[in-house]
C-alpha cells in the first residue's frame, strides 16, 4: 500500500516561500502523477498542481504565477514551492497520488501538514 | 470555470437509513471525470467513487454513484456508524480539478 508523508515548516512569514516535501513509500515517484492539494476553512479543498516524471506539470491557474513543483527520484520525493505567501495561504497541505492518468481523481493521500503564514 | 454545488449542506440521518447526496455542476460535464470523497475529522479525504459510478479499491458496495450532465448523486444504501463524515464531489476538466464545498452527514 503506497504511503505519502508531508514534511516542512509549519510557520512561514508573509512574502516568503513555502516549501514542502512529500516522501513516498511502497511506490516510485517515477510512476503515476503526483499532486498537492490544500484545505482551509475559507476556501475548502483547492487543487494546487501535479507533476509527472516525464516533466509534465500542471498548476492551478489561480496559483500558477507562484508555484513550482519538482521530483527527486533518488529520494523518492516530490516537492512544492509557493512563493510570496500571504495569510490567505494558511492551510492544511496534502500531497496525493492520482489514479492512473490524470482524469480519475486522487487515490492516495498523505495525512496533511498545517502551514500557517504569520509574522 | 465549473462550479460544483453540493446539497444539502448537512444531512441528519440514523444508522441503517439510506443517504442521498447531491452534486450539481454549473454546466454539463463529462461523468467520466466525476469523483466522490469521504473525509473524517483529522483525516485526509478518501476516494470512494471515480468516473461517477466506479467504486475505488476497498470501498464497500453500500456506496454507489450515479448521474450525468449536471446532476450527480452519491448514495449510501444503509448507513453504518463509520459513514458519518463529510463528503466531497470533485471534477476534472480543462486541466483543472474542482471540488464541491461538501455535505456533512451527521447522526440524527
Amino acid at each position: 500500500q503506497v504511503q505519502l508523508q508531508e514534511s516542512g515548516p509549519g510557520l512561514v512569514k508573509p512574502s516568503e516561500t513555502l516549501s514542502l516535501t512529500c516522501t513516498v513509500s511502497n511506490d516510485s515517484v517515477s510512476n503515476y502523477y503526483w499532486s498537492w492539494i490544500r484545505q482551509s476553512p475559507g476556501k475548502g479543498l483547492e487543487w494546487i498542481g501535479y507533476i509527472h516524471i516525464s516533466g509534465n506539470t500542471n498548476y492551478n491557474p489561480s496559483l500558477k504565477s507562484r508555484v513550482n513543483m519538482s521530483l527527486d527520484t533518488s529520494k523518492n520525493q516530490f516537492s512544492l514551492n509557493l512563493r510570496s505567501v500571504t495569510v490567505a495561504d494558511t492551510a492544511l497541505y496534502y500531497c496525493a497520488r492520482l489514479l492512473p492518468g490524470v482524469r480519475f481523481g486522487f487515490g492516495h493521500w498523505g495525512q496533511g501538514t498545517l502551514v500557517t503564514v504569520s509574522s | 470555470e465549473i462550479v460544483l454545488t453540493q446539497s444539502p449542506g448537512t444531512l441528519s440521518l440514523s444508522p441503517g437509513e439510506r443517504a442521498t447526496l447531491s452534486c450539481r455542476a454549473s454546466q454539463s460535464v463529462s461523468n467520466y471525470y466525476l469523483a466522490w470523497y469521504q473525509q473524517k475529522p483529522g483525516q485526509a479525504p478518501r476516494l470512494l467513487i471515480y468516473a461517477a459510478s466506479s467504486r475505488a479499491t476497498g470501498i464497500p458496495d453500500r456506496f454507489s454513484g450515479s448521474g450525468s450532465g449536471t446532476d450527480f448523486t452519491l448514495t449510501i444504501s444503509r448507513l453504518e456508524p463509520e459513514d458519518f463524515a463529510v463528503y466531497y464531489c470533485q471534477w476534472y476538466g480543462s486541466s483543472l480539478y474542482t471540488f464541491g464545498q461538501g455535505t456533512k452527514l451527521e447522526i440524527k
